[in-house]
């Protein structure tokens, strides 16, 4: 079965430095991966999409890397700020899967000032 | 305008109980999942329906009904409720099932169900 693996550790990060997070995945080859927002209390925000044959996508201050080589998906925030702190989850959707998401178990980033 | 909506927010019940989630989305979407979060924030699907049709259906017990009514709505009805139950879950909708490019889902709030 298909396995998603986020650091379950917290990430720490001090105010406008880079926070990367990673997702890695086992077996089958995804047909395209999300990465999600949630807060506290919440349901989880759609942020971006990528797709296997796309290495690479932006949207303002995020940026996502799809390595499908080493089964790596790279999420980087620059330039980051308080506000940014929450779980980062990524999803996957398996080739032949419809739209059918796996998520991982997410990474929680709190930016310290 | 909330595009997902799902009552209750909470919902503290008695082992045995029956409850019902309701979800409502305005987008006009095809498409409409029920997920399950646990303690651990493992967030994963448990049904989903396409155009009122049931297309996934994981490992759920039966006790979990869903219906889907109209395209609209998609309620989640749990019978005989356990301990094990307590959760939050989600609703949310796709533009549809899927055609390989990829759909944006849009989560609702969740409900927290606590069962004692």
């Amino acid at each position: 079965s298909q396995k998603i693996e986020q650091n379950s550790e917290a990430l720490n990060i001090q105010e406008g430095k880079t926070a990367t997070l990673t997702c890695n995945y086992t077996n089958y080859s995804p047909a395209y991966l999300q990465w999600y927002r949630q807060d506290p209390g919440r349901g989880p925000v759609f942020l971006l999409l990528i797709r296997e044959n796309e290495k690479e996508k932006r949207k303002e201050r995020l940026k996502v890397t799809f390595d499908t080589t080493l089964k790596q998906s790279l999420f980087h925030i620059t330039a980051s700020q308080p506000a940014d702190s929450a779980t980062y989850l990524c999803a996957l959707v398996f080739t032949g899967g419809g739209n059918k998401l796996t998520f991982g178990t997410g990474t929680q980033l709190k930016v310290e000032l | 305008d909330t595009a997902v909506s799902q009552t209750p927010k909470y919902l503290v019940t008695q082992m045995g109980n029956d409850k019902s989630i309701k979800c409502e989305q305005n987008l006009g979407h095809d498409t409409m999942y029920w997920y399950k979060q646990d303690s651990k924030k493992f967030l994963k699907i448990m049904f989903s329906y396409n155009n009122k049709e049931l297309i996934i259906n994981e490992t759920v017990p039966n006790r979990f009904s869903p219906k889907s009514p109209d395209k609209a709505h998609l309620n989640l009805h749990i019978n005989s409720l356990e301990l094990g139950d307590s959760a939050v879950y989600f609703c949310a909708s796709s533009q549809d099932w899927g055609t390989g490019y990829g759909n944006t889902i849009y989560f609702g709030e969740g409900s927290w169900l606590t069962v004692v």
